[in-house]
């Protein structure tokens, strides 16, 4: 079946600096990917939509400078935390819209900032 | 907003026990309602969903029903295994926002021992 990879699946980093999370279709070609965020013990959050060849859609309270998404092709779509700090920290996920409409996700990457 | 509120975990149950994971949403207008199973180092994968009111979806053994007056979507299993063991997250969207814009619970992690 169609599967998403997500990479890294964790990563420890100091304060102020970038983390990029990798997000890939495998066997299909995604237009549409989905970025989310899960804090301990709180709702899985959608924080943006991330569409091919063109500029990502935030939600309400996501800062669009501080988490740059880049979806420069159909089977890739970054997430790049700029800067990041301790309140940063957190377990992100993506999914892909494949084209039956159907949705598949990665396993997730938690980032603990120091 | 919508929302959705589940119970909190963890959940340890033998095998062959009874599995209810309580799950209450918040919305304006007509949600479709979901389960998500995410096992252990995989994402998450569609389990189940119901687009209206008194519809069951159901799948491997788990069942949902879409209670609109109590405004809950429980997912019960009959006999657990221990290869249910992963993390559950009930979910909606609304139209038009489609299948794939969701709000996600919490999540519940449940582990079933032999």
């Amino acid at each position: 079946g169609a599967v998403v990879s997500q990479h890294p699946s964790w990563v420890i980093c100091k304060s102020g600096t970038s983390v990029k999370i990798e997000c890939r279709s495998l066997d299909f070609q995604a237009t549409t990917m989905f970025w989310y965020r899960q804090f301990p013990k709180q709702s899985l959050m959608l924080m943006a939509t991330s569409n091919e060849g063109s500029k990502a859609t935030y939600e309400q309270g996501v800062e669009k400078d501080k988490f740059l998404i880049n979806h420069a092709s159909l089977t890739l779509s970054t997430l790049t935390v700029t800067s990041a700090h301790p309140e940063d920290s957190s377990f992100y996920i993506c999914s892909a819209l494949g084209g039956n409409e159907k949705l598949f996700f990665g396993s997730g990457t938690q980032l603990s900032v120091l | 907003g919508n929302s959705v509120t589940q119970m909190e975990g963890p959940v340890t149950l033998s095998e062959e026990a009874f599995l209810t994971i309580n799950c209450t949403y918040t919305a304006t207008g007509y949600p479709s309602l979901f389960w998500y199973v995410q096992y252990p180092g995989e994402g998450l994968q569609l389990l189940l969903k119901a687009t209206k009111a008194d519809d069951k979806g159901s799948n491997k053994g788990f069942e949902a029903t879409y209670r609109k007056e109590t405004t809950s979507f429980h997912l019960e299993k009959g006999s657990v295994q221990v290869s249910d063991s992963a993390v559950y997250f009930c979910a909606l969207t609304l139209p038009p926002r489609g299948d794939y814009k969701l709000s996600f619970g919490a999540g519940t992690t449940v582990t079933v021992r032999a």
